[in-house]
């Protein structure tokens, strides 16, 4: 099961406006991504981090590997509506696993 | 290449039929894997490919499901028997080896319905 708690689940913000939304875990992470998902379609990757406290940008998005190693947070700045959208977290924990971890979303709304 | 592919995008069948799902990754990509979304969820990991060799099964890969990748390149997901609970998205994904294989690359998925 999902092991991942990301929030908020859902948020409704005007056009222009900030977004910021986090995920936590109890474990240790080495790897957080944060992935985008429309409606009928597969997660596109938006930001990936590999060590703790690191800060990667991507146009107006902004992500951040906590320096506990156990979550991470995604900001959008000046919101657009095409950044309606499912986001999601998602991690690799510490140990030998490949697998991916994925937070349940937040979905995002956009009002012009 | 543009990307990883899926093949069909959409599944419609019956409870107790077989199907089988098709994925192409990106080509120099030597990692594949497979998960499972339902409606309001994240995706869940089935299965894990590095090459040919099957590494990683998730207990929710119960023995109606089977994957293959046979020459390292294209994988398939059958799923025998199906039942209502297996109705979801399947995904696809790939990545390369090294820390930035960690970044998967999703395709668009298959819908599945099972009626």
């Amino acid at each position: 099961g999902q092991q991942l708690n990301q929030s908020p689940q859902s948020m409704f913000i005007q056009e222009g406006e900030d977004v910021s939304m986090n995920c936590t875990s109890s474990s240790i992470f080495n790897t957080w991504l944060w992935y985008k998902q429309d409606p009928g379609e597969g997660p596109v990757l938006l930001i990936a981090l590999y060590k703790a406290g690191e800060l990667t940008s991507n146009g107006r998005l902004t992500a951040q590997f906590g320096i506990t190693r156990k979550d991470s947070f995604l900001n959008i700045s000046a919101s657009i509506p095409s950044d309606v959208g499912i986001y999601f977290c998602a991690g690799q924990r510490q140990g030998g696993s490949e697998k991916l971890v994925f937070g349940k979303g937040t979905k995002l709304t956009v009002n012009p | 290449d543009t990307g990883v592919s899926q093949d069909p995008r959409h599944k419609i069948t019956k409870r107790g039929q077989n199907v089988t799902f098709r994925c192409d990754p990106i080509s120099e990509h030597n990692r594949l894997y497979w998960y499972r979304q339902t409606l309001g969820q994240g995706p869940e990991f089935l299965t894990y490919f590095q090459n040919e060799a099957q590494l990683e099964k998730s207990r929710l890969l119960s023995d109606r499901f089977s994957a293959e990748r046979p020459k390292g390149s294209f994988s398939t997901l059958e799923i025998q028997r199906t039942e209502q609970g297996d109705s979801a998205m399947y995904l696809c994904a790939s990545s390369s080896a090294g820390t930035s294989g960690r970044a998967l690359l999703f395709g668009p998925g298959t819908r599945l319905t099972v009626l």
